[in-house]
């Protein structure tokens, strides 16, 4: 059974930085790629970054470009969103997602991990 | 940027048909999902490739591209069933788009 459980969320000041970190269980972590979602609290999901199976392509929304960096280590299956320059707007929960295809990306998330606050605020 | 577009909310009684839209230009061209999510829950994929059930949905829960607008219908609707529901494409851009969403309220 797929689980994906994510940590590191909290309270960050604005301009401060934050990681976040999913892990996976249940399948085989390199053979998918995965992707960040957020959705600010009651509001819509947000889609912010994607990487490939192999961490060799990355995509960002323009939202984030340049200020979230997504990686891999797929010896400890683990994803991980290193966050920097963040702002109030950026206060949301936070999920990593799989994508359901094998090795190429589609347009469908088929796992969603638990989801986990962060808030950005002084 | 691509854009997908949905009603705020839609309602509907028990046991009746309801179908939930979901617009963006050329939308036929894409691959559409649906995500149901329920208050305090992760997403649930619901519908994936415009028309397939995962494994698990239950088969009142159907879906169709065609044009500019994709539907996902839910027939013999359950109090259940009440949520929140998202469409979701994959724009050429290479960025994954979610429409703003609809809740489904079950009178």
């Amino acid at each position: 059974q797929v689980q994906l459980v994510e940590s590191g969320g909290g309270v960050v000041q604005p301009g401060g930085s934050l990681r976040l970190s999913c892990e996976a269980s249940g399948l085989q972590f390199n053979k998918f790629g995965f992707h960040w979602v957020r959705q600010a609290p009651g509001k819509g999901l947000e889609w912010l970054t994607y990487i490939r199976h192999d961490g060799g392509r990355k995509d960002y929304a323009a939202s984030v470009q340049g200020r979230f960096t997504v990686s891999r280590d797929n010896a400890k299956n683990i994803l991980l969103l290193e966050m920097s320059s963040l702002r109030p707007e950026d206060t949301a929960f936070y999920y990593c997602a799989k994508d359901y295809g094998l090795v190429a990306a589609t347009p469908a998330f088929d796992y969603w991990g638990q989801g986990m606050l962060v808030t950005v605020s002084s | 940027s691509y854009e997908l577009t949905q009603p705020p909310s839609v309602s509907v009684s028990p046991g009746q048909t309801v179908s939930i839209p979901c617009s963006g230009d050329k939308l036929v061209d894409k691959y559409v999902a649906w995500y149901s999510q329920k208050p305090g829950q992760s997403p649930v994929l619901i519908i994936y490739e415009d028309t397939k059930r995962p494994t698990g949905i239950p088969a009142r829960f159907s879906g169709s591209n065609s044009g500019n607008t994709a539907t996902l219908t839910i027939t013999g609707t359950q109090a259940v069933d009440e949520a929140d529901f998202f469409c979701q494409t994959w724009d050429s851009s290479n960025e994954w788009v979610f429409g703003g969403g609809t809740k489904l309220t079950v009178l």
